[in-house]
């Protein structure tokens, strides 16, 4: 198994471009999350979704966009980059047996530059 | 609302030396499940352990051990002779039962100094 992939690694905008970071799992995971590290702020929750069809606003949801069409992809959308989404983006996602929720697996990670 | 708080920013230790990374949390659930994870210099984020709330039982792997105190809502984690290869960011985190939104406390950044 792959795990959790991401593409691009690295990523350099100017402002008002826009993108998508993809995400991908085979580990056939229910849900999936969205987000991003900052110096100091820890993991904010951007979006997350418990299954294809399904997707729901974390904590810092504003100038973001999500889809789940598949089980495996969960790709985030950046619609007009702006400074202050210079970050790096983590996805992850994570299993329910019997309703009890697992640890999270992520992504290695895409660092976003925002010029 | 729920909160994960980790007051120490940043620890420095001599290798051999053992080390306690504080976690505080705070929810309203009674169902709810705690984690750990780290994240070395290369930047991956690597799960250690997840407690849930009914199970208070404390918990040792190899140098690792973690201490999960419902009745001042703690959750720390001590590593027994630290090694310079424990040298990361290390983040506690709060999943509510039945819910995706996770909360991740800032970090600790742990620092072991041959």
């Amino acid at each position: 198994n792959a795990g959790v992939t991401q593409t691009p690694k690295f990523q350099v905008l100017k402002t008002g471009q826009s993108m998508t970071l993809q995400c991908a799992q085979d580990m056939n995971h229910e849900y999936m999350s969205w987000y991003r590290q900052d110096p100091g702020m820890g993991l904010r929750l951007i979006h997350y979704s418990v299954g294809a069809g399904i997707t729901d606003q974390g904590e810092v949801p504003n100038g973001y966009n999500v889809s789940r069409s598949t089980t495996e992809d969960f790709p985030l959308r950046l619609l007009s980059a702006a400074p202050s989404q210079t970050s790096v983006y983590f996805c992850a996602s994570s299993y329910s047996t019997s309703g009890a929720l697992g640890e999270q697996f992520f992504g290695p990670g895409t660092r976003l530059t925002v010029l | 609302a729920q909160k994960v708080t980790q007051a120490q920013t940043e620890i420095s230790v001599v290798e051999k030396e053992d080390v306690t990374l504080d976690c505080v949390y705070e929810t309203r659930d009674t169902t709810y499940y705690l984690f750990w994870y780290k994240q070395p210099p290369s930047g991956e984020l690597v799960f250690l352990i997840r407690r849930n709330s009914f199970d208070e039982q404390n918990e040792i792997s190899g140098r690792y051990s973690w201490n999960f105190q419902k009745s001042t809502s703690s959750f720390n984690f001590t590593i027994t002779a630290s090694q310079v290869v424990d040298s990361a960011v290390y983040f506690c985190a709060l999943r509510p039962g039945g819910y995706q939104k996770v909360t991740f406390g800032t970090g600790t950044k742990l620092q072991v100094i041959p």
